[in-house]
């Protein structure tokens, strides 16, 4: 089965600093990569995700960034707000069966 | 419109007792999943229904969790004999089907095995 690994698992910056996490995942058959968002004490909520047709997606200050020869996949955060620390989940499809990472709990300082 | 919902939001239990936990999906979405969220941890995968096809049990932890889902609706994950390592907070989500649509998280059942 899908394996999904994520790092790092703790990411903390500055205000304004970007912030990047990545992901690799073991199937090659994996074709859809979703980041979730959550926020202390709330549920995850989709924030981007890329298809294994694209090798970039962004939307505002996040962007996700996919190499499916490799097998990796990073979400990119730039101008990093306070609002933006949560815990962040990547995630790999495989023959619709969806594999979570560990998750990066990301703070930024203001 | 109403989202993913869950229920008891807290569930206290005594060890070796049995316990069952609500999912009610978003009308119209025939994926429904079950996830465990230990403290700190990651999303652990559990078990999802597509539709009325054969659910995929193959992250459920061991033979004391089983889950059904009546009518292609609400789903019902449930622990016998429930121990300390059970506690968690237990996540239901659905989407429109597998696969490549986003799933849509309730707010989850905090689990205390005491």
């Amino acid at each position: 089965g899908e394996n999904v690994e994520q790092h790092p698992s703790t990411l903390s910056v500055q205000e304004g600093d970007s912030a990047v996490i990545k992901c690799t995942y073991s199937d090659s058959a994996s074709n859809y990569f979703p980041w979730y968002k959550q926020e202390l004490g709330k549920r995850p909520q989709l924030i981007i995700d890329i298809r294994s047709n694209v090798g970039e997606k962004k939307d505002q200050r996040i962007a996700v960034t996919l190499n499916k020869t490799a097998k990796h996949f990073s979400l990119h955060i730039t101008e990093t707000q306070p609002e933006d620390s949560a815990v962040y989940f990547c995630a790999a499809e495989s023959n619709n069966d969806m594999r979570f990472g560990a998750g990066t709990r990301l703070t930024v300082k203001p | 419109g109403a989202g993913v919902s869950q229920s008891p939001s807290n569930k206290v239990t005594e060890k070796g007792k049995d316990v069952e936990l609500r999912c009610d999906p978003i009308s119209g979405h025939t994926a429904l999943y079950w996830y465990r969220q230990s403290l700190g941890q990651g999303l652990e995968f559990l078990i999802y229904f597509q539709g009325n096809s054969a659910p995929d049990k193959s992250g459920l932890p061991s033979d004391r969790f089983s889950a059904e889902r009546t009518g292609g609706s609400v789903s019902t994950l449930t622990i016998q004999r429930t121990q300390q390592e059970d506690s968690a907070v237990y996540l239901c989500a659905s989407s429109l089907a597998t696969g490549t649509y986003e799933q849509y998280f309730g707010p989850g059942t905090r689990l205390t095995v005491t």
